[in-house]
């Protein structure tokens, strides 16, 4: 399957800070990438679509200008987390689908932001 | 219309059982089924997927069951084994649509 890499894994930092996460495809160009917020033992919430080149699309109730997603290249998104505040905290996935399987959704491994 | 229904929310097997998961969806414009698994900490990672054209899917020690007139959609794990023990979500879409997830099936097969 493919591959899709995400940088950091973990972090760490304080209230009223950015935090940005690297979403990456690594072996296939990723037409459209999806990020999304887990909360412990609850199923993914899809907070926003990015495609290449385009502004983001976001799900209802997700605050565009505190959650900025920027879909640059082919390879790579980044979700940047502004003013993060301790209910920020969660566990923030990234996945991406490719030119030639528009349907499939391929899952990086997670990044666990912790806002003290 | 838009959600996937899925049960048992937490499912304990043996060993060498089988385990079984199933979803049902309401929108017939749904054509892609994929199943995901996923561990603690970890993205989920997608483990098998089924189109309406075919009723079984099976790789390995994995089938999905697919029944279109019911509007039915299952996971089967044969001989489930410990390293199975995981989080599985079912999910539907159609085209470039958003994937739409189930709630969850943690899934324990004890020793």
């Amino acid at each position: 399957g493919a591959v899709v890499s995400q940088h950091p894994s973990r972090v760490i930092c304080k209230s009223g800070t950015s935090v940005k996460i690297e979403c990456r495809s690594l072996d296939f160009q990723a037409t459209t990438m999806f990020w999304y917020r887990q909360f412990p033992k609850q199923s993914l919430m899809l907070m926003a679509t990015s495609n290449e080149g385009s502004k983001a699309t976001y799900e209802q109730g997700v605050e565009k200008d505190k959650f900025l997603i920027n879909h640059a290249s082919l390879t790579l998104s980044t979700l940047t987390v502004t003013s993060a505040h301790p209910e920020d905290s969660s566990f923030y996935i990234c996945s991406a689908s490719g030119e030639t399987f528009t349907d499939t959704q391929y899952f990086g491994p997670g990044t666990r932001l912790t806002v003290l | 219309q838009q959600q996937v229904k899925q049960s048992p929310q937490s499912l304990i097997v043996q060993k060498g059982g089988i385990s079984i998961i199933n979803c049902a969806y309401e929108n017939t414009a749904f054509d892609y089924f994929p199943w995901y698994q996923q561990f603690p900490g970890k993205g989920p990672a997608l483990l098998i997927a089924i189109r309406p054209d075919v009723s079984e899917k099976k790789e390995g020690r994995f089938t999905i069951s697919f029944n279109k007139s019911a509007k039915q959609f299952s996971l089967h794990i044969m001989d489930s084994q410990p390293g199975d023990s995981a989080t599985y979500f079912c999910a539907a879409n159609t085209g470039f649509q958003k994937l739409v997830f189930g709630t969850g099936t943690r899934l324990l097969v004890s020793p």
